[in-house]
């Protein structure tokens, strides 16, 4: 079992959706959460970067993590077709040196 | 800034070839990484590093090998490619523990026939 499970979509959405893209983790060390986007061809970039549990707004951006559950979330408000991409979860324990990702979920928001 | 640059972007290997693929960050970061994404599989660790002289396994590091001579510069190295090391390999550097912020290279897409 993966330490961080993402479901590889895809996700189809028309324009002014809400998108929620969610993962699971395992390792109750884990204490930060990340999100990065990935457009075709490019490496990953950083979207949305949370410490242990809570929520943080960025824009259309929502990043939610209940260490409960083990439960990672993003949430894209009024999305756009520019949204399109793969958005990647990761996490990393204090002082850790592995981040490690989900498998990414390929997102298409349809004009 | 140029960042994290990786050489090549593409290349085409046949089985048993050996091959290095080169990273440079000009960032003065400490931690280095090498990452490979497979359909289906995220970005999986192969090795990292912390500083200059110390390496580490990640996830996958079979069949590849590292060193970390300078700051700047971490190479991989493939000694015997085999078609299952196909895929789209990524260098990332950060500047340390506490801060988590991953940068990330344009990706070098190897092919193994």
């Amino acid at each position: 079992q993966k330490e961080v499970e993402q479901d590889p979509g895809p996700l189809s959405v028309p324009e002014g959706a809400i998108v929620s893209l969610n993962c699971t983790y395992s390792n109750s060390a884990f204490q930060y959460f990340m999100w990065y986007r990935q457009y075709s061809r490019k490496g990953p970039e950083l979207l949305m970067y949370t410490y242990s549990s809570g929520n943080k707004e960025d824009g259309r951006f929502t990043a939610q993590v209940d260490k409960s559950s083990k439960y990672i979330s993003l949430f894209i408000r009024d999305s756009q077709p520019s949204d399109s991409a793969t958005y990647l979860c990761a996490s990393i324990n204090t002082g850790g040196f592995k981040t490690i990702f989900g498998a990414g979920t390929r997102l298409f928001v349809k004009a | 800034n140029a960042g994290v640059t990786q050489t090549p972007k593409f290349q085409v290997l046949k089985t048993g070839q050996s091959m290095t693929l080169q990273c440079a960050q000009d960032m003065n970061h400490e931690y280095m990484s090498w990452y490979r994404q497979d359909p289906g599989m995220g970005l999986r660790l192969i090795h990292y590093s912390v500083g200059a002289g110390i390496t580490d396994q990640g996830e996958v590091p079979n069949g590849y090998n590292v060193s970390r001579s300078t700051t700047e510069d971490f190479p991989l190295r493939l000694l015997s490619a085999a078609p299952s090391q196909t895929s789209v390999y990524f260098c990332a550097s950060k500047t340390g523990t506490g801060n988590e912020k991953l940068f990330f290279g344009s990706g070098t897409q190897l092919s193994v026939l």
